[in-house]
């Protein structure tokens, strides 16, 4: 069973542009969760896609915005780009991502290089 | 809001030897779960552990336990007979029973000496 594949693994990008990561979970999972690791502000929670809906929303800004359709195959942009938008983005797929046995499985992650 | 203590930064171990990992958390709620997560240098995430606040019972898997303190929030890891490939980071995390949201902690290095 493939598991958690994001792309790209590397992405360089300028300030005031914009970047789609994209988060293919695994086959069966339709609960896809976003993350931001940074070396100052550790794992923190963007969002939460389940069955094409946001269910739920992490304290970040209006530039970052995501979405899912309907294989459960995840997207996440930023607009705007800003130097402290660099960080290592991870993906995150569970069943459903409620109840006991729904443990997430992360992807290896989109290092994303804001210059 | 819930929130996630590792008062350890970095620990060190010998291989073969033991070693545990401390973590606390805050939560109100009385129904959640709890993980422990590693993190090589590859950057993948690996699942170590996880224990449901219900269960008196501390999880263990292979080399890897938990200890389990409902009352004083804590929850951490034991690692027996430490090996090369468990240098990582190492993350304790929270889930609400009620959500898919993780919340992390600031993580430990942990190093092994051969």
């Amino acid at each position: 069973k493939a598991g958690v594949t994001q792309t790209p693994r590397y992405l360089i990008k300028t300030r005031g542009q914009q970047v789609t990561l994209s988060c293919s979970p695994i086959s069966g999972h339709r609960s896809v969760s976003w993350y931001q690791q940074t070396p100052g502000q550790g794992l923190q929670f963007l969002f939460e896609y389940f069955s094409e809906t946001q269910r739920n929303k992490g304290n970040f800004p209006g530039r970052f915005s995501g979405r899912q359709f309907s294989n459960s195959r995840s997207e996440m942009n930023v607009s705007t780009l800003e130097l402290g938008d660099s960080a290592l983005y991870l993906c995150a797929s569970s069943l459903t991502g409620q109840g006991w046995g729904t443990e997430a499985f992360f992807g290896q992650g989109t290092r994303l290089t804001v210059v | 809001a819930q929130t996630v203590t590792q008062s350890q930064p970095e620990m060190s171990v010998q291989e073969a030897e033991t070693v545990t990992l401390s973590c606390t958390y805050d939560t109100s709620e009385s129904d959640y779960y709890l993980f422990w997560y590693k993190q090589p240098p590859s950057r993948q995430m690996i699942l170590v552990i996880r224990q449901e606040a219900y269960k008196q019972q501390n999880a263990t898997e292979n080399r890897f336990s938990v200890n389990f303190q409902k009352a004083a929030k804590s929850f951490s890891l034991k690692i027996s007979d430490s090996q090369l490939g468990d240098a990582a980071m190492y993350f304790c995390a929270y889930r609400s029973a009620q959500g898919n949201k993780l919340v992390f902690g600031a993580g430990t290095i942990l190093r092994v000496k051969s």
